[in-house]
């Protein structure tokens, strides 16, 4: 059982316009929540966060929101680039725990 | 810095054979993490060290895997006997958690892929 799923396993978008991915969770004991990049040959790396005590953080060009009640979150990235094409995992802890709980990926493409 | 360091880069085997994966994380972080990548089940974790002592294998999907950590610097990552299904990349992460800074990030290796024929 899949608790944190990502379930577009694709997205293309074109240069300049924004990128949405979502990111869904089943574990109400999930507080913590971040996004990962990967490019191909690559591992994973970091790229922003939020806590359940929030519902939006910003790091320029990409924001995530949080819907608590709704266990949802989203990563907006404005505006994409065509450096921004990879994969993107959503990931989430539970309270002290130390291993995160990754979705499936992402596969952004960005069209110049 | 390094970063964290993963060996082999890529692994052919053939079955039944018996495959070692090596890692060194980032000096000083405490953490310790394997996870497998697959495209049917994107990025799962198969067990993680803390302060070399194995906390959740929960995630080894059989007793055909196993790993240890004999110091801060290495672990390794074996399978025995190796079967196709075990093809996917293998990452390592480690990250510091300390009690002023619980949600560090984890940082990863470039992986290790393993293809057994």
């Amino acid at each position: 059982d899949q608790q944190v799923k990502q379930n577009s396993p694709s997205l293309s978008v074109q240069e300049g316009r924004i990128s949405i991915l979502n990111c869904d969770y089943t574990n109400s004991m999930f507080d913590y929540f971040l996004w990962y990049k990967k490019y191909p040959a690559e591992g994973p790396t970091f790229l922003i966060s939020i806590s359940s005590i929030k519902d939006k953080n910003e790091d320029g060009r990409f924001t995530v929101f949080l819907n608590k009640s709704a266990k949802h979150l989203s990563l907006h990235i404005v505006p994409s680039q065509p450096g921004d094409s990879a994969v993107y995992f959503c990931a989430a802890r539970a309270g002290s725990a130390r291993q995160l709980t990754f979705g499936s990926g992402t596969q952004l493409t960005v069209l110049p | 810095d390094a970063g964290v360091i993963q060996s082999p880069r890529h692994e052919v085997t053939e079955m039944g054979q018996e495959v070692t994966l090596r890692c060194k994380p980032i000096s000083g972080h405490n953490s310790l993490f394997w996870y497998r990548q697959t495209m049917m089940r994107g990025l799962e974790l198969l067990i993680y060290f803390n302060n070399n002592v194995p906390i959740d294998d929960s995630g080894m999907p059989e007793d055909r895997f196993s790993a240890k950590m004999p110091n801060a610097s290495f672990s390794t990552l074996k399978i025995q006997p190796s079967e196709p299904r075990d093809s996917a990349v293998y990452f390592c992460a480690s990250s510091l958690r300390t009690s002023g800074s619980p949600n560090n990030e984890q940082f990863f290796g470039p992986g290790t892929r393993l293809t057994v024929l």
